[in-house]
């Protein structure tokens, strides 16, 4: 069936660079997409969303790049910080969010001191 | 934001008996609800999900009599496993998503999740 991947298992960054994190969705119907970080032990925590109708929407130290001609997402984030550490998902849906999520296969950052 | 609370966090039991996991959102009334289950290391695969006085809606290989989900108010929704086995041993999370307009109409909010161990 459709799905969501992920490019890269393992992300290792210095504290303070910048961090991009990739993300390929096979769903072409889909319109709504969200990155979501997972603390260990702990629930999915909203990070930012995009809908289909934008190409990049900036929140505070994150952007969300979305390509739909080759099903791309990313997320960038500005001077990772050590809190930053966690296994990053994205996630997409239909009908603007209004239908459930499919998840990706995550991605972990790990943020070197 | 909205606050999903998601109860126990941990639970062990036996072989062959019935947990009950329960999901309440606190200050949003949810419509819709989902029930996720994570094992380590992988994602989070969508098992079932629920709409408020109805049935559930369940995943292709998702057995409903083994994973029991009620919906009955806006603001609680339950996943009774029963007769659990140590290979329902998992991260089961819920989420909910509200009627309102605005961002509470599409985004979901995630529980805290429950780690359930079958030995």
């Amino acid at each position: 069936g459709e799905s969501v991947g992920l490019h890269l298992p393992t992300l290792s960054v210095q504290e303070g660079d910048n961090s991009i994190i990739n993300c390929a969705y096979s769903n072409s119907a889909s319109d709504y997409f969200i990155w979501y970080k997972q603390e260990s032990g702990k629930g999915p925590q909203f990070i930012i969303d995009i809908r289909s109708n934008m190409d990049k929407r900036q929140g505070q130290r994150v952007t969300v790049l979305l390509n739909k001609t080759v099903k791309h997402l990313s997320l960038q984030i500005a001077a990772t910080q050590p809190g930053d550490s966690a296994v990053y998902f994205c996630a997409e849906s239909m009908d603007t969010g209004r239908r459930a999520l499919t998840f990706g296969s995550g991605t972990r950052l790990q943020v070197q001191p | 934001g909205a606050v999903v609370s998601q109860h126990p966090s941990r639970v062990i039991c036996k072989s062959g008996t019935s947990v009950k996991i329960e999901c309440r959102s606190l200050d949003f009334q949810a419509t819709t609800m989902f029930w996720y289950r994570q094992f380590p290391k992988q994602s989070l695969m969508l098992m079932a999900t629920s709409n408020e006085g109805s049935k559930a809606t369940y995943e292709q290989g998702v057995e409903k009599d083994k994973f029991l989900i009620n919906h009955a108010s806006l603001t609680l929704s339950t996943l009774t496993v029963t007769s659990a086995h140590p290979e329902d041993s998992s991260f089961y999370i819920c989420s909910a998503r509200g009627s309102g307009t605005g961002t509470m109409n599409t985004e979901a909010f995630f529980g805290q999740g429950t780690r359930l161990t079958v030995v």
